[in-house]
């Protein structure tokens, strides 16, 4: 079955870069239309989509986050990894991965997601 | 970005009721928008894709429909478990955003 777990640190400071980890199973990302992307939710909030990459190295970011976001892929390890740059204690929010599946003729819906990892940022 | 506006924001409703919940895109997105439930402390659970496919698992009685920039979200028959927060989520462009959300509570 597939299953995604995130990993980082739990609080970081303001202007430092965010490092998260999702390793998963139960799927490969060398398979044609998969994918892995990024989600957030601050405390009490919605979800923001946040980076989603793709079997293929297609690598799609939020515009508004674009410039301090990083999201790479390690296929033989089955990880993902998210950076995010300059931290601010708006970033503070549960931070999930999620496996993206083909859907039709659209990509990226996300059948799985991993349990989230709460990142707050403080001083 | 394309905008998705669901409402209500909150819904009061009891076991056994029929409810909707609306989501409206900013622009025409065809059918490719995705519903999601969401249980305090747990992650999103997939409920509906492609407007109106039932994820596999789903009971029968969630259903969605819609097409172009206005879609449903029914439940046809409350059950307990039922009570939880709902968003829509576009596929069409990049990002893919989400609605606010929809709190279901008790009534």
């Amino acid at each position: 079955q597939i299953t995604l777990k995130e990993s980082g640190p739990t609080l970081v400071k303001p202007t430092q870069t965010l490092t998260l980890t999702c390793t998963f199973s139960g799927f490969s990302l060398r398979t044609n239309g998969v994918g892995v992307g990024w989600i957030r939710q601050p405390p009490g909030k919605g979800l923001e989509w946040l980076a989603l990459i793709y079997w293929d190295n297609d690598k799609r970011y939020s515009p508004s986050l674009k410039s301090r976001l990083t999201i790479t892929k390690d296929t033989s390890k089955n990880q993902v990894v998210l950076t995010m740059t300059n931290m601010d204690p708006v970033d503070t929010a549960t931070y999930y991965c999620a496996h993206g599946r083909k859907a039709g003729d659209s990509y990226g819906l996300f059948d799985y997601w991993g349990q989230g990892s709460l990142v707050t940022v403080s001083s | 970005d394309i905008q998705l506006t669901q409402s209500p924001s909150f819904l009061s409703a009891s076991v056994g009721d029929r409810v909707t919940i609306t989501c409206r895109a900013s622009q025409g997105i065809y059918s490719y928008l995705a519903w999601y439930q969401q249980k305090p402390g747990k992650a999103p659970k997939l409920l509906i894709y492609a407007a109106s496919i039932l994820q596999s698992g789903v009971p029968s009685t969630f259903s969605g429909s819609g097409s172009g920039s206005e879609f449903t979200l029914t439940i046809s028959s409350l059950q307990p478990e039922d009570f939880a927060t709902y968003y829509c989520q576009q596929l069409n462009s990049y990002p893919r955003t989400f609605g606010q959300g929809t709190k279901l509570d008790l009534k």
